[in-house]
């Protein structure tokens, strides 16, 4: 069984930066398993952000930005602002026709 | 505007069936990647399932052979049929069109309760 690991609960302070990650309990992230992210509030359906590793979803603020970083897929927050507060999610297709996410990070913007 | 609406949940009994459905508007759905994925209560999100253009299905390991996905090109609708339901598949059922690997218009979600 696949294991997608993300952080434990993160805070940042307004305007500054955050790196988020997302890794395999087994192996190596890398662009082949096509990270993407998704933010979620409470209530609400997840919003994508980041997809194929690095490519920003139509929208989304130039402050969100995706990357590899060592063995993992990196989510970079640059000026975190107060609606960052949020859940945030990675996925990764790790086999054909099989995508695992991540257990999510929550992050607090104080 | 790409919209996905899903319906259907319910509160059902264990061993009990259900279908649930995400209609789309605004874009033909049997031109795109379909995908269902849940969240349980104070949980995080689970790929279950994806229908491609071409009517081929996929599954999870953890639903395969339980739930199964369909296509009703004149309702422009896909459906997710959930069998021999477990108190664990209580969570909310979106809906999301696939592409380029990533899910990327998502329905607003369905409730599924198993409970007695």
């Amino acid at each position: 069984q696949t294991v997608v690991t993300q952080e434990p609960p993160f805070s940042v302070s307004p305007g500054g930066t955050v790196t988020l990650t997302c890794g395999l309990r087994s192996g190596s992230v890398s662009t082949n398993n096509h990270p993407s992210w998704y933010r979620q509030t409470p209530g609400q359906a997840p919003r994508t952000l980041i997809y194929n590793t690095d490519i920003r979803s139509s929208g989304v603020p130039d402050r969100f930005s995706g990357s590899i970083l060592g063995n993992k897929a990196a989510l970079t927050i640059t000026g975190a602002q107060a609606e960052d507060d949020s859940d945030y999610y990675c996925v990764l297709y790790v086999s054909s026709y099989n995508w695992v996410f991540g257990g999510g990070t929550r992050l607090t913007v104080l | 505007e790409v919209q996905l609406v899903e319906s259907g949940g319910d509160l059902i009994q264990p061993g009990g069936s259900l279908r649930l459905s995400c209609a789309g508007s605004a874009f033909i759905v049997s031109s795109k990647h379909v995908s269902w994925v849940r969240q349980a209560p104070g949980k995080g999100l689970e790929w279950l399932s994806i229908i491609y253009p071409a009517g081929s299905t996929y599954y999870a390991d953890s639903v395969k052979g339980r739930f199964s996905v369909s296509r009703d090109d004149p309702k422009n609708t896909v459906f997710l049929q959930l069998d021999s339901l477990r108190a664990e598949d209580t969570a909310m059922y979106y809906c999301a069109t696939t592409a380029d690997y990533r899910f990327e218009f998502w329905g607003q979600g369905t409730l599924v309760t198993v409970s007695s």
